[in-house]
């Protein structure tokens, strides 16, 4: 079985400070995909980052940067210098071959 | 283009009307997807499509139908729904659908039903 936990619902953070989200996926799957998608207040999904199960180097893009550990089954998500146009529900959203999974969401408020 | 185009983006019907949903993109994506969202809720995948073949139907109801005449549109059929199945219908697609391609989500049709 499957299990997506996102246990932070709502953040809120001052302008300009980093925020991490959480994210863990227990799986019996060795190969899966993890995926982190946005959803601003005008509802489109905006796709941020994909990594898969073999991958744990940490990378960052710009002000993005995402932490995985297979170990402890956690794929974080942290956004530096946080800005008011980055207030949204981000989705953890793993998939396995043809499973598809979105995590419950936190929502980030991002105060100016 | 990079873009997932949907239409209408709201729609109000009635329990008995027939309407549908449309989906459009040219990306050259061979697989398509519906999704339906309640508020405050993940989107729950409804239906995928690859190369044009239903590959996953998960167990929605009869009332809704997809339909996909080409690799570039996607369609959803109504007919006879109910006071909850008023929702977020998104749509999106991806390069092929298998779990690795990132999906591209249409803004989607905000769907009341009375």
């Amino acid at each position: 079985a499957q299990k997506v936990t996102q246990a932070q619902t709502e953040i809120s953070v001052v302008e300009k400070e980093d925020v991490t989200l959480d994210c863990v996926y227990e799986t019996r799957d060795t190969t899966y995909y993890l995926f982190w998608y946005k959803q601003p207040p005008s509802g489109e999904l905006v796709f941020l980052i994909r990594r898969n199960s073999f991958d744990e180097q940490n990378e960052i893009s710009g002000r993005y940067s995402w932490n995985f550990q297979k170990s402890t089954s956690s794929f974080n998500f942290t956004i530096t210098a946080s800005q008011v146009v980055d207030s949204a529900v981000y989705f953890c959203a793993p998939t396995t071959g043809n499973q598809f999974y979105f995590g419950t969401g936190t929502s980030l408020t991002v105060i100016p | 283009d990079t873009e997932v185009t949907q239409t209408p983006k709201h729609l109000v019907m009635g329990m008995t009307n027939k309407k549908s949903l449309k989906c459009e993109q040219h990306m050259g994506h061979r697989a398509m997807y519906w999704y339906k969202q309640k508020a405050k809720k993940p989107p729950e995948l409804m239906f995928v499509y690859s190369y044009e073949k239903l590959s996953i139907n998960e167990s929605v109801p009869s009332r809704f139908s997809p339909e996909c005449p080409n690799s570039s549109l996607l369609n959803l059929h109504l007919h006879a729904l109910q006071p909850e199945d008023s929702a977020l219908y998104l749509c999106a697609s991806s390069q092929l659908g298998l779990g690795y391609n990132e999906q591209f989500f249409g803004p989607g049709t905000r769907l009341t039903v009375l």
